[in-house]
């Protein structure tokens, strides 16, 4: 079945340290996988993607996510972290069908970021 | 450019009552989907429409909830009968046609069923 885990609910880090928020996912065929940000009372945003080519992605706010095929895994990653990067954070993963709805979202790690 | 709009933001009702809930998508996505979340937790598919085709209701909790998308813009979610379960934020996102495309989502409307 496909599927995508956040194994932790609860990440906390102190600032300036180094930030990893995990994801593993098992779907057949490529897999399409992305990371979304939510902050306080607001809907979700893009933060970054993998779809083909070099498996270390760069995107919005200074994260970055590595694309491990044989881990299976798509961890978010920032080298010093901020207060304002505390939020909720998802990890989703789609398969590669044209047109087709199969998308399911991690259940969500919930990142603390300390002063 | 604009982002996908939801209104209202909050709405809080009698079980019972029948609620709206509008989401205008970002111009020319062609896909819109409804998340339902509850607090603080991951997101519940709802439904997915996608051009002209059949929206994919697979999501929808009961029959007491529907939603329409009229000229392949803007949706409308109805819940009947409110529950205080039915209680959550509803998001809704829009995104290109295509596997590879990220959504965009709006800020939510947040219901109370009292």
């Amino acid at each position: 079945a496909q599927s995508v885990a956040q194994p932790e609910d609860q990440v906390n880090v102190a600032e300036g340290n180094p930030l990893t928020v995990k994801c593993t996912y098992s779907v057949s065929g490529n897999p399409y996988l992305f990371w979304y940000v939510q902050y306080p009372n607001r809907g979700l945003q893009f933060l970054l993607k993998y779809i083909t080519g070099d498996n270390l992605v760069k995107g919005s706010y200074g994260f970055e996510a590595e694309f491990n095929k044989s881990q299976t895994s798509f961890h978010l990653k920032k080298p010093s972290a901020l207060v304002s990067d505390s939020a909720l954070y998802f990890c989703a993963v789609r398969w590669g069908l044209y047109n087709n709805n199969d998308m399911r979202f991690g259940a969500g790690t919930r990142l603390t970021v300390k002063p | 450019g604009a982002g996908v709009s939801q209104s209202p933001s909050n709405k809080v009702t009698e079980k019972g009552k029948d609620v709206e809930l509008r989401c205008d998508p970002i111009s020319g996505h062609t896909a819109l989907y409804w998340y339902r979340q509850s607090l603080g937790q991951g997101l519940e598919f709802l439904i997915y429409f996608q051009g002209n085709s059949a929206p994919d209701k697979s999501g929808l909790p009961s029959d007491r909830f529907s939603a329409e998308r009229t000229g392949g813009s803007v949706s409308t979610l109805t819940i009947q009968r409110t529950q205080q379960e039915d209680s959550a934020v509803y998001l809704c996102a829009s995104s290109l046609a295509g596997p590879t495309y990220e959504q965009y989502f709006g800020p939510g409307t947040r219901l109370t069923v009292t």
